[in-house]
């Protein structure tokens, strides 16, 4: 499975736009972006996934640029509730994934 | 709420104890995971069944011993603990066999966990 890189914390102000990048210099070609959302104390939480490009859902985007060695999750307006762990992982859609440190996100009033 | 149910939500235990870890899906996925997170530390994936056959287990310690005895219950038997397993340990489940190469999608569903102090 590639190895992925993130940040492994960020503060952001309620109402911005909260752009995390994750780095995966050896991803492979059939490899799919994913990234998970924790609250703590809880269990994962699905976000979004993506292969190329751009995907948008109601929570977020993903963006990922040709070459897919990185990947940008972006979190629109956000709130003190958004306050959680964002994991990126990278692998073939069907492997069971593994979860990185992950990128604990504060969002302060 | 996900679909997958755990139970119980909290669990003190002594050493010498032997409990169980109950997880119920309710979403027709045929994989189940069991993972350990500690404080501060990344999940650790502890087993993985796919079809109700143990697919995966990654060098677990023998006082944990996973049962599955249908593809909706997973179940993670406790004994002789010691204090560094304290945990939140999480259940998940996923629509696909688990097994690489199938090409089923393993989007994973999470349960609220058990958190597990062991004295």
């Amino acid at each position: 499975l590639a190895k992925t890189t993130q940040p492994i914390s960020m503060d952001s102000y309620e109402g911005q736009e909260v752009n995390i990048t994750c780095s995966h210099n050896n991803i492979a070609t059939n490899d799919y972006i994913t990234w998970y959302q924790q609250f703590p104390s809880q269990g994962p939480r699905f976000i979004i996934q993506g292969y190329k490009t751009k995907v948008t859902n109601e929570v977020a985007s993903l963006f990922i640029p040709a070459d897919r060695k990185s990947s940008t999750l972006s979190l629109p307006r956000v709130s003190l509730s958004d306050t959680a762990v964002y994991y990126c992982l990278v692998g073939p859609v069907d492997t069971p994934l593994v979860f990185g440190k992950g990128t604990r996100l504060s969002v302060i009033a | 709420e996900t679909g997958v149910t755990q139970t119980p939500r909290h669990l003190v235990m002594g050493m010498t104890n032997k409990k169980s870890l109950k997880c119920e899906q309710h979403l027709g996925h045929n994989a189940m995971y069991w993972y350990k997170q500690s404080a501060k530390k990344p999940l650790e994936l502890m087993f993985v069944y796919s079809l109700e056959e143990r697919v995966e287990n990654n060098s677990v310690p023998s006082r944990f011993s996973p049962e599955c005895p249908n593809s909706s219950h997973l179940f993670l038997h406790l004994h002789t603990l010691q204090p560094e397993d304290s945990a939140l340990y999480l259940c998940a489940s996923s629509p696909g066999g688990g097994l690489p190469g199938q090409g089923a999608e393993e989007t994973q569903y999470f349960g609220p966990g058990t958190r597990l102090l062991v004295l």
